[in-house]
């Protein structure tokens, strides 16, 4: 069975830094693009960011590129979002997610349960 | 970046069949067949029911059907039954590497 974890949540100031995990289990995930998507208490998806399957492609939303940085160790299963620059409206449930293609679509067949950040003073 | 275009609710009694549409534009939905559609329970993760705009992951019920006309995809749930009663989100891959969801919909079974 796929399964995959976020890690790393949880209350951090303004401005602060914070550094997100996904691990995988049940199946390789070094074939596949991976994302995060995130989600504020009782608002819809937001997609963040995501990365090929050998780490050569980024892709960002607008709304963190510069302050967000995604990873991909392949070695270790292990999928990062380095976030700089913390702001209140970045608070949310982050998920990962595992594309079902090498570079990036909209395919995203397996999502972990999410991690909780919150930004506040 | 503006997201797609859903209602904020849709309704329907059992048996029935609603359709749910999202709209964006040429950059998005119109101009890429990368679109897909996500079903979320409360409390859980998001779940794959229709991607490349009319496409089935396996497992997931023949009920649910995916179709596109210009910027507009849709979404159908056919045979309406109690469990469809959750949150439906389209994506669509936009132009410049980027990906959008909809607003979302809530769905309830009367």
């Amino acid at each position: 069975q796929v399964q995959l974890a976020e890690s790393g949540g949880g209350v951090v100031q303004p401005g602060r830094s914070l550094r997100l995990s996904c691990t995988s289990s049940g199946i390789t995930v070094s074939q596949y693009a991976l994302h995060w998507v995130r989600q504020a208490p009782g608002k819809g998806l937001d997609w963040v960011a995501a990365i090929s399957s050998d780490g050569s492609f980024k892709y960002y939303a607008d709304s963190v590129r510069g302050r967000f940085t995604i990873s991909r160790d392949n070695s270790r299963k292990i999928l990062s979002l380095q976030m700089n620059s913390l702001r209140p409206d970045d608070a949310a449930k982050y998920f990962c997610a595992r594309d079902e293609s090498d570079y990036a679509s909209s395919r995203w067949a397996y999502w972990g349960q999410g991690t909780l950040l919150t930004v506040s003073s | 970046q503006s997201a797609l275009t859903q209602p904020a609710s849709v309704s329907g009694s059992p048996g029935q069949s609603i359709t749910i549409s999202c709209t964006g534009t040429s950059d998005d939905v119109g101009g890429y067949s990368d679109v897909s559609w996500y079903q979320q329970h409360p409390g859980k993760a998001p779940k794959l029911i229709i991607y490349d705009v009319d496409n089935r992951p396996s497992g997931v019920s023949n009920r649910f059907s995916g179709s596109k006309s210009g910027n507009t995809a849709s979404l159908t749930i056919s045979g309406l039954r109690n469990e469809d009663e959750a949150d439906y989100f389209c994506n669509s891959f936009r132009t410049s590497d980027t990906f959008v969801f909809g607003g979302g919909t809530k769905v309830t079974v009367l």
